[in-house]
């Protein structure tokens, strides 16, 4: 199985926040991060979280990190229509390697 | 301003015959990734470069081999493609992950069809 697991879709209607959730498997883990790719497009660092923290804000976004549980989430506020996208989950398993989930697809509807 | 580009964005092959996508970047990266994502999975890290040093994941085929003849630019050969590596191609760059959340940059991805 994967190392990084999200569920497939979620789907939010415009003004409401939008929760998308992970889990990891390598304890060891330095950085969280979130990334966003849009249709026919590349992945766009959204955030990225510090093993040691609980919490990050970065203006509509909070990242929440239960490093116990192995668990991440990130929380859009006030989703519009253009957050519609894939957002994926990803841990540093190494110095250099990024280990993906399969990425969570965010429709927003009006 | 693109500051890794990836070319081309399609790219369409016969079966078996050699193809090679292209990557570079104005960033002055140390590290360069080839990742390969298939529709609706994780994007898979196939090898990175650490300057020069390459390094293969245990799981990419053989059929799989790169390039880096300089910092800017880093080159994806597919020696016998088959159907099975349709797929999008994402080239990333990054500093390095261990200087504290060094985000990966990621061109736009080259699209590979196999016919």
């Amino acid at each position: 199985g994967e190392d990084v697991e999200q569920s497939l879709f979620l789907s939010v209607r415009e003004g409401d926040s939008s929760v998308i959730n992970c889990t990891y498997t390598d304890s060891s883990s330095t950085y969280l991060y979130w990334y966003k790719q849009e249709p026919g497009a590349g992945l766009q660092l959204l955030t990225y979280i510090f093993s040691n923290m609980d919490m990050k804000q970065d203006q509509r976004l909070t990242v929440l990190l239960n490093k116990k549980d192995k668990h991440l989430s990130l929380r859009i506020a006030d989703t519009q229509t253009g957050d519609s996208a894939i957002y994926f989950c990803a841990e540093s398993i190494n110095d250099y390697k990024l280990s993906f989930g399969a990425g969570t697809t965010v429709t927003v509807r009006a | 301003d693109a500051m890794v580009i990836q070319n081309p964005r399609y790219q369409v092959t016969q079966f078996g015959k050699p193809v090679t996508l292209s990557c570079s970047q104005t960033l002055n990266h140390n590290v360069m990734y080839w990742y390969q994502q298939k529709s609706s999975q994780a994007p898979k890290l196939l090898f990175h470069y650490y300057d020069k040093d390459f390094n293969n994941e245990a799981d990419t085929p053989d059929n799989f081999q790169s390039r880096r003849p300089n910092t800017s630019f880093c080159f994806l050969d597919i020696r016998s493609p088959g159907l099975g590596d349709a797929a999008m191609y994402l080239c990333a760059t990054s500093r390095d992950l261990r200087t504290g959340g060094s985000e990966a940059f990621f061109g736009q991805g080259t699209r590979l069809t196999v016919v």
